[in-house]
């Protein structure tokens, strides 16, 4: 099914460890986005891509990294996890028309110890 | 900067009962559009609806509708004959023009979790 993909679903790192999640979207969107959403706190952007091999910083990117090498892909990296990246994250992408709305992968939930 | 306030937190009503989650935003921007999604405890986010600036008609879906105004910057969500499989967590976004960098950008509420009672 058309959509996006985020792998892996579930991950539990020590503090220190690193890690990259993958965003896949079979859609031909042009924009990208990785949230993190906490209890209470809503989802908070925390980088997007307007395009291939353009990134951006959100509201909370420090401590992650993204990378947007191909258009249909979009990489979030913990260069070394902190507990307070503990958090389910969830990645977008849409087209340039906002009309068109948004799609949201399924979710990866992390956990730092 | 764009700003989404979802001021209640939690609501719980009993089934058949009809249910108002309020939704105020902030934003600079003359165009923008007003979203509304629901999180079911499986965690999925699912589009409810969709609604640009320049349209302020209310809009009704089955049980669903949604209360539009400009003047007061709101966009209420109003489910009538709430039903258990209702129960979820609503969130509010809204994404304009006015986050730089060429992008639009979904700002989120808090949320409102919402139980209904059997």
């Amino acid at each position: 099914n058309a959509g996006v993909t985020q792998t892996p679903k579930f991950r539990v790192l020590k503090t220190g460890q690193s890690m990259t999640l993958l965003c896949a979207q079979d859609m031909n969107h042009e924009y990208m986005y990785w949230y993190r959403q906490d209890p209470g706190m809503g989802l908070r952007l925390i980088h997007y891509s307007v395009g291939e091999g353009t990134t951006a910083k959100g509201e909370v990117p420090d401590g992650y990294n993204v990378s947007r090498l191909k258009k249909q892909n979009f990489l979030l990296g913990l260069e070394s996890a902190a507990p307070s990246q503990t958090s389910v994250y969830f990645c977008a992408s849409s087209y340039q028309d906002q009309r068109r709305g948004y799609t949201f992968g399924s979710g990866t939930r992390l956990t730092v110890v | 900067a764009q700003k989404v306030t979802q001021a209640q937190t939690e609501i719980s009503v009993v089934e058949k009962e009809d249910v108002t989650l309020d939704c105020v935003y902030e934003t600079r921007d003359t165009t923008y559009y007003l979203f509304w999604y629901k999180q079911p405890p499986s965690g999925e986010l699912v589009l409810l609806i969709i609604r640009n600036s320049f349209d302020e008609q209310n809009e009704i879906s089955g049980r669903y509708s949604w209360n539009f105004q400009k003047s007061t910057s709101s966009f209420n969500f109003t489910i009538t004959a709430s039903q258990v499989v209702d129960s979820a967590v609503y969130f509010c976004a809204l994404s304009d023009a006015y986050s730089g960098a060429g992008s639009y950008q979904l700002t989120f509420g808090k949320g409102t979790k919402l139980s209904v009672i059997p």
